[in-house]
């Protein structure tokens, strides 16, 4: 699995942009990245995933380095709802594989 | 919107017991998983299920462990021998598209006594 490494813990102001890093530098060409939230005392969510290209959905973005070494997710206006712990995981197959994951504050 | 339900919330059992957890997977997906979280770290895959066999396992999967899916409905994973180190939340999770968009459940806190 690509071991994949996140900052513990980021902050941002309401209704500003948020831009969440991991690195995984040992991903293979053809594990998928994805990423996905957990608020408290409840199961994760689906957020994004991509393998190449960058993708868009209503929830957020996600921008994937030329290398694939690194990715983005992007939150284009944070809301208070929008805090959370946000997970960058990856895929071998069927097998899955999250991350230590970002604890996102979101300031009013 | 559908969603992923699992039973019990909570389950307290004596270490060395047998338990099982159940979930219920959004009814039109094919592709259902178990995870578990430890308090305060993060979410470990355990197994992934399809067309009625197991397709991945973890490590952490041993022996111990099975999952099964009885009916059209259920899909519930058992611990045949509880120990310490299991109690953590289960998650169970199911989609459509293999790996890709997963839709969790809510969790069973499972807590080894």
């Amino acid at each position: 699995d690509a071991k994949t490494t996140q900052p513990n813990s980021m902050e941002s102001n309401e209704e500003e942009p948020v831009h969440l890093p991991c690195n995984h530098s040992t991903i293979s060409g053809t594990d998928y990245i994805h990423w996905y939230r957990q608020l408290p005392s409840q199961g994760p969510e689906y957020v994004i995933h991509g393998l190449t290209s960058n993708v868009n959905n209503r929830m957020a973005s996600l921008a994937i380095a030329e290398d694939r070494k690194s990715s983005t997710l992007i939150l284009h206006r944070a809301t208070l709802r929008d805090a959370a712990v946000y997970y960058c995981a990856s895929n071998t197959g069927n097998q899955f594989y999250f991350g230590t994951g970002t604890s996102l504050t979101v300031i009013p | 919107e559908p969603e992923v339900t699992q039973t019990p919330s909570h389950q307290v059992t004596q270490m060395g017991q047998e338990v099982i957890l159940r979930c219920v997977p959004i009814s039109n997906h094919l592709y259902f998983y178990w995870y578990r979280q430890i308090l305060g770290q993060k979410v470990e895959f355990l197994v992934s299920f399809y067309n009625n066999e197991i397709s991945e396992k973890s490590e952490i999967f041993d022996d111990q462990f099975s999952v099964e899916r009885p009916d059209g409905s259920n899909f519930t994973l058992k611990i045949r021998s509880t120990k310490l180190e299991d109690s953590a939340m289960y998650f169970c999770a199911s989609s459509s598209q293999g790996v890709h968009e997963q839709y969790f459940g809510p969790g069973t806190r499972l807590t080894v006594t």
